[in-house]
């Protein structure tokens, strides 16, 4: 089965610092890749994802993302944190031969210190 | 991008009742899906609501306890059945714009089970 693994569950970075967050996927086939956040008592917004084509993609807010297939990779970045960053980011994978349902990683909470 | 609702918004309900959200698209979706959020967690597909078809479950999830109905392209409800406080929880639901590969997510409703 696939699985999305996001390495640590809170993030502190101060205001003006480089936000990086990690996702690693496992599976042989590589997946479409997802990046969603959460503010508080809100839905899911995506953020940006990866289909095929460059491997670079940039998303809203400022964020990009980095598809490593040789690292089974996509993390997060973005280089200086505002304080509207503070959420909750979920990356996910989902396969079209699937369906395109998604499954996710156990999300990592961004608190930005001023 | 899809515009996706979901009604209610939130509810508190006592145990042993049952709660039916709705979810509303604003442009045809063959698939929709129901997704579980439990406190401080990460989300769960519950099921896969096509038109015309019954819905698909994932392992953990019953049609008895979480009916799915899908009367049209545009339209689904969720029932969480028989509640107990574990299920306490926020219910999302989402559909991908056709033609493409990325899904869109209602605010989610979120449930209180006393």
């Amino acid at each position: 089965a696939q699985s999305v693994t996001q390495l640590g569950s809170h993030v502190s970075v101060s205001e003006g610092a480089l936000v990086l967050l990690r996702c690693n996927y496992s599976s042989s086939v590589p997946p479409y890749l997802f990046w969603y956040v959460q503010y508080p008592n809100q839905g899911l917004q995506l953020l940006l994802k990866y289909t095929t084509g460059a491997t670079l993609v940039k998303g809203i807010n400022g964020f990009e993302a980095e598809f490593k297939k040789s690292e089974t990779s996509f993390h997060l970045t973005k280089p200086s944190a505002h304080m509207s960053d503070a959420a909750e980011y979920f990356c996910a994978v989902s396969y079209p031969a699937a369906g395109n349902k998604l499954t996710f990683g156990g999300g990592t909470r961004v608190l930005v210190k001023p | 991008s899809a515009v996706i609702s979901q009604k209610p918004s939130r509810d508190i309900c006592q145990r042993g009742t049952s709660l039916t959200i709705q979810c509303q698209v604003d442009s045809q979706v063959t698939m929709m899906f129901w997704y579980r959020q439990q406190p401080g967690q990460s989300l769960t597909l519950i099921a896969t609501a096509n038109q015309g078809s019954e819905a698909t479950y994932e392992s953990g999830f019953v049609i008895d306890k979480f009916p799915i109905s899908r009367p049209n392209l545009t339209f689904s409800t969720l029932t969480v059945s028989n509640m107990s406080p574990e299920d306490s929880s926020i219910y999302l639901c989402s559909g991908p714009v056709e033609g493409t590969d990325t899904q869109y997510f209602g605010p989610g409703t979120r449930l209180t089970v006393l």
